[in-house]
């Protein structure tokens, strides 16, 4: 079965970086592109951007265009999000979801999230 | 960018209710080389990822109960739960998925009264 298993959960300083990971098991890793989603406490959902794994081809939200950075590992079929810069504003819940590769696709698995507390 | 407003923020209702929710989208979602709606409603509970329900407005996902229908076509879009059930209760978006940036509504909470 399909499953997104993204890393736990992050504390990290004001103006530090942060790599999270989202492993991908029981489909062809290359046949869809990664999609990763921001949530902040009580609020709604942010698209961040995506990576064709195939390719390494990313597309970001004009948003998140200097915030995060996409890179995919297809040998261990792991997508991973970097974030830079980080401050409070940064601390949310991001998702990983899976999406076909074109418009019309939709979101149809997602992980379970990884938590990012931004603190000093 | 594709703003998608969504309306009630919250509903509160008894199981065994009909609710209706909205979702208005700043542009036409529907692509014009195949008339497809691309809108989908996703669900989500406490603590949990989103799951998507509908796509191409009115397609539910397999698995998901027919108690659930999407409708609407260009910028006007609805998701009818037919009777509540308890584990309706959620938080409920809709996305635009014709262009990027791929955008999403507020939500609409459904509580129980």
């Amino acid at each position: 079965q399909v499953q997104l298993q993204q890393s736990g959960a992050e504390l990290a300083k004001p103006g530090a970086s942060v790599k999270m990971s989202c492993k991908a098991s029981g489909y062809t890793f290359t046949s869809y592109w990664m999609h990763w989603v921001k949530q902040r406490p009580g609020q709604g959902l942010e698209w961040i951007g995506y990576i064709n794994p195939s390719t390494g081809y990313t597309e970001y939200n004009q948003k998140f265009k200097d915030k995060a950075t996409l890179t995919a590992d297809k040998s261990s079929s792991t997508a991973y999000m970097q974030l830079s810069s980080l401050t409070s504003e940064d601390s949310a819940v991001y998702y990983c979801a899976r999406r076909g590769t074109g418009l019309g696709s939709y979101f149809d698995y997602w992980g379970q999230g990884t938590t990012l507390t931004v603190s000093s | 960018d594709i703003v998608m407003t969504q309306s009630p923020s919250s509903l509160s209702v008894s199981a065994g209710e009909k609710v209706t929710m909205s979702c208005k989208s700043s542009q036409s979602l529907l692509n014009s080389g195949n008339q497809k709606n691309y809108l989908a409603w996703y669900q989500q509970k406490p603590g949990q990822p989103p799951k998507l329900l509908i796509y191409g407005a009115s397609t539910r996902e397999s698995g998901v109960p027919d108690r659930f229908t999407g409708s609407g076509s260009g910028t006007d879009f609805t998701l009818t739960i037919s009777s509540v059930q308890a584990e309706d209760l959620a938080v409920y978006y809709c996305q635009n998925d014709h262009s990027y940036p791929l955008t999403f509504g507020a939500g609409t909470k459904l509580e129980l009264k």
